[in-house]
């Protein structure tokens, strides 16, 4: 089992939904990230928070709005969403910052825009 | 910036065989190289990391071995059992703020009985 957890595991959406992702971390770890990837191909990292403060933005479209509210918590959140954005997105959690130290992922929401 | 590649993009072998993953990066200032395996429908899970300050790690079926001057890293798995079945990328990353996880295209290995 992962001790990184995502809710929904699956959510279908129109282009015109407002809906959001959900992640959470028992592990006292103080790094959290959001992951798109695509079928067959391995995960792009989209956003990094350090102590509840966005780090990286890796040139993300504002559709999608990342949200820390603690460190336990990491929430995205999507609007206005294209078919293109249909995919499975991870989150992931490290214990500090700093990409050489050991991310634990959780399984991912999968998501459909219609 | 970094690049990571990764071979054989498919492996297929028979229970009780080895089976070797090789992946190369171009950055030298690269230090740590992570390994995850994906089953389906699952997140990716670490199953064996090493960093540039040593040549080799193993935990139980599993090794790697790093080669710092040729910038070689490799995944080594003995006896596969089928649930070794599954997607392993490799990744490469530096210590430095503003750096990520550069991962390999994957490796899909298949284990048959």
């Amino acid at each position: 089992d992962t001790e990184v957890t995502q809710t929904p595991k699956h959510l279908v959406m129109g282009m015109t939904n407002k809906k959001s992702l959900k992640c959470e971390q028992h592990m006292g770890h103080r790094a959290m990230y959001w992951y798109k990837q695509k079928a067959k191909k391995p995960p792009e990292l989209m956003f990094v928070y350090s102590y509840e403060k966005l780090s990286i933005n890796e040139s993300v479209p504002s559709r999608f709005s990342p949200e820390c509210p603690n460190s336990s918590l990491l929430n995205l959140h999507l609007h206005a969403l294209q078919p293109e954005d249909s995919a499975l997105y991870l989150c992931a959690s490290s214990p500090l910052r700093g990409s050489n130290q050991p991310q634990h992922f959780g399984d991912g929401t999968r998501l459909s825009i219609l | 910036g970094e690049n990571v590649e990764q071979h054989p993009s498919t492996l297929s072998v028979q229970e009780g065989d080895s089976a070797v993953i090789k992946c190369t990066y171009s950055d030298s200032a690269s230090n740590y190289f992570p390994w995850y395996k994906q089953e389906l429908g699952k997140g990716p899970q670490l199953i064996i990391d090493i960093r540039s300050n040593v040549g080799e790690k193993k935990d139980q079926r599993i090794a790697v071995t790093l080669n710092k001057t040729a910038k070689h890293f490799s995944l080594h798995i003995t006896e596969t059992q089928p649930e070794d079945s599954a997607v392993y990328f490799c990744a490469a990353s530096q210590n430095q703020a503003g750096t990520a996880l550069i991962f390999g295209k994957g490796t899909t290995l298949s284990v048959s009985s």
